[in-house]
């Protein structure tokens, strides 16, 4: 099975920079996901990533260390309507591309 | 417009009844999915189809079953419904990487 760790609950002013972690233990790894989910809504696809390094995509980046089982991800300029859950996620090989999802990060962006 | 669209919304029922959550997608992908978010917020995968391949998590009872039509529904059958089910519950498509997910069907059982 998976291990998915990530915060529970993380506080950030708005404007500001908030590095969201996530750890996880699985046996053939096939990719990382991120999820945006606000309060009482689907979730929507931020980010994926499969090989080590950084992907940038306007103010969200992601980034992946395989050999540490670790990601984060990173808000710039963080703005209101930025405060949702972040779901971190792992894909593994021959799982019809099922998804396990961790516990998910609460993020609260105050002014 | 193009979506992942589930119906009902909302369904509340009672326990021991059997129900179905319809899914429907218009985006042309090949795989769709369930998942099951409960009030702790925790999602988690329930069954992964395409046409050619059903996988279950080995952890989802047998009362629940999906049922495809065709390759744009993936419908939700459950039977015998237990107060543990209430949760709400997501539908999503996929082309390959990223999953476009549903409303959600929130599911009450009393």
């Amino acid at each position: 099975g998976q291990n998915i760790d990530q915060p529970t609950e993380m506080t950030a002013t708005e404007g500001a920079i908030v590095q969201i972690n996530c750890t996880y233990q699985t046996s053939g790894f096939n990719g990382l996901f991120w999820y945006q989910q606000h309060a009482g809504e689907a979730p929507t696809f931020l980010s994926y990533n499969v090989l080590d390094g950084l992907e940038e995509k306007g103010r969200f980046s992601s980034f992946l260390s395989r050999s540490k089982g670790y990601s984060y991800l990173l808000l710039k300029e963080l703005q209101m309507k930025d405060s949702a859950s972040y779901l971190c996620a792992v894909r593994v090989n021959n799982a019809g591309n099922m998804l396990t999802f961790g516990g998910g990060t609460r993020l609260m962006v105050k002014p | 417009d193009t979506a992942v669209s589930q119906t009902p919304k909302y369904l509340v029922t009672q326990m021991g009844n059997d129900k179905s959550i319809k899914c429907e997608q218009n985006l042309g992908h090949d795989t769709m999915y369930w998942y099951k978010q409960d009030s702790k917020k925790f999602l988690k995968i329930m069954f992964s189809y395409n046409n050619k391949e059903l996988i279950i998590n080995e952890t989802v009872p047998n009362r629940f079953s999906p049922k495809s039509p065709d390759k744009a529904h993936l419908n939700l059958h459950i039977n015998s419904l237990e107060l543990g089910d209430s949760a709400v519950y997501f539908c999503a498509s996929s082309p390959g990487h990223e999953q476009y997910f549903g409303p959600g069907t929130r599911l009450t059982v009393t």
